[in-house]
């Protein structure tokens, strides 16, 4: 079946920083979304990339979808403390969304 | 309503006890899908229900579970005989079909079978 690699598993950074999670799946994708988890809260859906080589943008994040649509990326420039939460990209193949593993980012202040 | 519904927040139950576990989704949402959480996990897939098609159930990890949607919007989860491996937050989610917008996720249920 379907998996969604995802790493790294933890990144811990200081304020200011930039983060970077990688997402892979093992078979070509139709879309790839990305999810925001709060610690205690639930995934809140971020952004869904469609197109070979798509790069999309929400202010400090920049989201790609690389060429043969089996891996995307998602890249935080200056990480705030409101960033913190696991990052989980989910992989669209089929009628249902196969989320990897997530990674959780802490920001130190 | 305004969100994904889901009740109880917290369940806590014997092991061998049956437990059910509701969904309301955002009204007009075809599609309902159940994943479940263990602690610092990710998301495993458990079912989904699209319309008035039969549900895909390939994601159940054994036949102590079952679930069904009724008149296609609320849905019960049901875990029969609890184990204490079935401790974890079940996630209920909705969304339109195709969604350009992802899934709208409810807040979870989190059950404890001890």
């Amino acid at each position: 079946g379907q998996q969604v690699m995802q790493i790294p598993q933890y990144q811990h950074v200081q304020e200011g920083e930039d983060f970077t999670t990688y997402c892979n799946s093992s078979t070509t994708l139709s879309n790839i979304q990305w999810y925001k988890q709060r610690p205690g809260g639930h995934p809140v859906f971020l952004i869904q990339l469609v197109k070979s080589g798509e790069v999309k943008k929400q202010k400090r994040l920049t989201f790609q979808f690389g060429e043969a649509k089996k891996n995307s990326s998602l890249h935080i420039t200056a990480t705030q403390t409101t960033d913190v939460g696991t990052y989980f990209c989910a992989g669209q193949g089929g009628s249902r969304l196969t989320f990897g593993e997530g990674t959780q980012l802490t920001v130190n202040p | 309503g305004a969100g994904v519904s889901q009740s109880p927040s917290n369940k806590v139950t014997e092991k061998g006890k049956d437990v059910e576990l509701r969904c309301d989704p955002i009204s007009g949402h075809t599609a309902l899908y159940w994943y479940r959480q263990s602690l610092g996990q990710g998301l495993e897939f458990l079912i989904y229900f699209q319309g008035n098609s039969a549900p895909d159930k390939s994601g159940l990890p054994s036949d102590r579970f079952s679930a069904e949607r009724t008149g296609g919007s609320v849905s019960t989860l049901t875990i029969q005989r609890t184990q204490q491996e079935d401790s974890a937050v079940y996630l209920c989610a909705s969304s339109t079909s195709p969604s350009p917008w992802g899934y709208t996720f409810g807040s979870g249920t989190r059950l404890t079978v001890v």
